[in-house]
Order: structure tokens, then sequence, then C-alpha cells
């Protein structure tokens, strides 16, 4: 079946750093791919979303590219503030499936430190 | 707008009892979603109810169940608890409207602790 498979965590970085948080994917047909954003003690959060191949999501600074060719969506961004630090979701739903049925990773929790 | 209302926030139950939880989606959205979230097994897909019909169905066993009103709130309803169905239960709706609309807006959840 479908999945996701994201870099364990957790992550910590000093402000300013650059972000890359891997994110792949196994998925039959032509899947649209997010990542999703946490904090603590809240609900998840739409970051960016691709929809098809070599489309590239950006929200907030940070920015992901969909790779058919190596089935991937990483997360990057150029350079981290303390406020980013939460824990980050990749997720992808199928074509023909309907956006209920989101598969998600496991969750990269990132901590940014001043 | 209102975002997606979920009630209650805390929920503490014993072994054996049911639970109901509630979700209550943006408006004019008609699809609610549910996912489980544990440390062990991260975010699970529970089942998706669009239009008052199950329209998705995840791996969980008949102890769990749905539903969704015409006014489009979905209720879950989990019968005889056991310990491991604590978790953070996610509700999430999205108008639905096709293929490329499709982004899910969470409430913040109802943490259920089964002691």
């Amino acid at each position: 079946g479908d999945s996701v498979t994201q870099m364990e965590g957790p992550v910590t970085l000093s402000e300013e750093a650059f972000l890359t948080i891997n994110c792949t994917y196994t998925a039959t047909g032509y899947p649209s791919l997010f990542w999703y954003v946490q904090y603590p003690g809240e609900g998840l959060q739409l970051l960016l979303k691709a929809t098809k191949a070599d489309d590239k999501g950006s929200n907030k600074g940070f920015e992901a590219t969909y790779r058919k060719e190596t089935t991937s969506f990483h997360l990057e961004k150029g350079s981290v503030q303390v406020s980013d630090s939460a824990v980050y979701f990749c997720a992808l739903t199928s074509y023909g499936g309907s956006q209920g049925n989101l598969i998600f990773g496991k969750g990269t929790k990132l901590s940014v430190k001043p | 707008k209102a975002g997606v209302t979920q009630t209650p926030r805390y929920l503490i139950k014993t072994r054996g009892q049911q639970v109901t939880l509630s979700c209550s989606p943006i408006s004019g959205h008609r699809s609610v979603s549910w996912y489980q979230q544990t440390p062990g097994q991260g975010l699970q897909f529970l089942f998706e109810y669009f239009s008052e019909t199950q329209r998705n169905k995840g791996n969980f066993p008949g102890r769990f169940s749905g539903r969704q009103f015409s006014n489009s709130r979905s209720e879950m309803n989990v019968s005889t608890l056991e310990l491991g169905d604590s978790a953070l239960y996610l509700c999430a709706s999205s108008s639905a409207r096709g293929r490329f609309d499709t982004e899910a807006f969470f409430g913040q959840g109802t943490r259920l602790t089964v002691v």
C-alpha cells in the first residue's frame, strides 16, 4: 500500500541555519503531496502542497519540490527561526482518493535554538 | 470564519467504557475525516465521511465507528475501550469539491486517556 517515510528526529538547529527534512513516498498512481506542521498543543496546519510532478510548493520561506523520479518531497528552508520549532509531517493522498484519506509519515520534531 | 471545533478537548475513561467524540467542521465543508495520533504509530487514518456517507475507512477494529449528520457535524464512537486507545484524536474538514481542492483543516484534537 501507499506509504510515506521521513527522516527520524529530533532535529536541533541554531537560528538562521539551513533546514532539510527528507521525505520519500511509495504510491500507485499520481499522489498529491503535502507538508503539515504541528505546533505544541495544536492540531495540524497545512504548510505547503504539490499536486503534480515538478511542482514546487512554498510558504513562509519553506519549499518542497515534487520529484517523481526519486519519489521525494524534501522540505527545505534557508534560514530557520525559533518560531519554526514544531513537528513536521509529510503526507500524501492518492489519485482518485479523497483528501480525507491522508497517509502521513511519522513526523520530524524540529527544535531551533537562539 | 470559525475553524474546526472538537469537543471535548480532554477525556478520561475507564477500560471497557465507551466514548463519543464530536467534530464541527468549517461552515460549508462537507467532508470530515478522523485520525488517531499516538507516539508509537503516528497519525493513522480512521475514516472519512462525506454528505453523511462513509467514503473511506482505515484499518481499525469495528469498535471504532462514526457518523455524520445532515449539518456535516460528525461524531466518532469507540466502544469497549482498551488502554491502547489512549491517543489524540484529530478531526479534519474539507470542502472536497475536487481532486485538487485537497486542503484539510484540522481541529485541535481530543486527548483521550483510558485508565
